[in-house]
């Protein structure tokens, strides 16, 4: 049972937008600890998508944007492409556990 | 470009040992704290353990927390993971990450990743 929880699966057609939320709680999230966001492609590492909740490294299309409130954090992918299909995972800081903790992962199915 | 090469994974015994290394370039390895992170089979992403540019602060996660330990060699761009006492939950790529601070906004990610290694604990 993961800290963070995501929905396991979330699947959309090319060209529309999907959003995956991350729901934390006051000791991780809710305590404004920041939030960011890795794409695992099938059968690779993880890479960077979003950093500090909403920020996009080099090289990361503007389809991908991050967002967070409260205990939640959301990411959202416009203009779906098929290329997009992969796992994604949130990550931050738990002040309880005294570490970093990750999303149970959400797969991004692409139809 | 940076990169970092994952290596030493294989077939272990329980309560076995197993020593873990990545290898980094591309960038000046002692100015960057470095992290381990592992995924079992099918499963997401659990973080491990990380340690200063120094090696002078260490953390780890509960599940490994006297059982594994995370050391540098920074004349050898070298990190490493000593895996003690190996448990079949332990059986899981376990993939080395930069942990990065950004100066400029003052978060810390992992930005690079190695491409992995796969650990086994079995009979």
């Amino acid at each position: 049972q993961s800290v963070l929880t995501q929905p396991p699966s979330v699947s959309g057609a090319p060209g529309q937008r999907v959003t995956i939320s991350c729901t934390g709680s006051s000791s991780n999230i809710g305590a404004d600890y920041d939030v960011h966001w890795y794409q695992q492609l099938p059968g690779t590492a993880p890479k960077l998508l979003i950093y500090g909740n909403s920020n996009r490294p080099s090289g990361v299309p503007d389809r991908f944007s991050g967002s967070k409130s409260g205990t939640s954090a959301s990411l959202a992918i416009t203009g779906l492409q098929a290329e997009d299909g992969a796992d994604y995972y949130c990550q931050s800081y738990d002040s309880s556990l005294s570490g970093l903790v990750f999303g149970g992962g959400t797969k991004l199915t692409v139809l | 470009q940076v990169q970092l090469v994952d290596s030493g994974g294989g077939l272990v015994k329980p309560g076995g040992s197993l020593r873990l290394s990545c290898a980094a370039s591309g960038f000046t390895f002692s100015d960057y704290y470095m992290s381990w992170i592992r995924q079992a089979p099918g499963k997401g992403l659990e973080w491990v353990s990380y340690i200063s540019s120094s090696g002078t602060t260490i953390y780890y996660a509960v599940s490994v927390k006297g059982r594994f330990t995370i050391s540098r060699d920074n004349a050898k761009n070298s990190l490493y993971l000593q895996m003690n006492s190996l448990r079949a939950e332990d059986t899981a790529v376990y993939y080395c990450a930069r942990y990065n601070y950004d100066i400029l906004t003052g978060y810390w990610y992992f930005d690079y990743w190695g491409q992995g290694t796969l650990v086994t604990v079995s009979s």
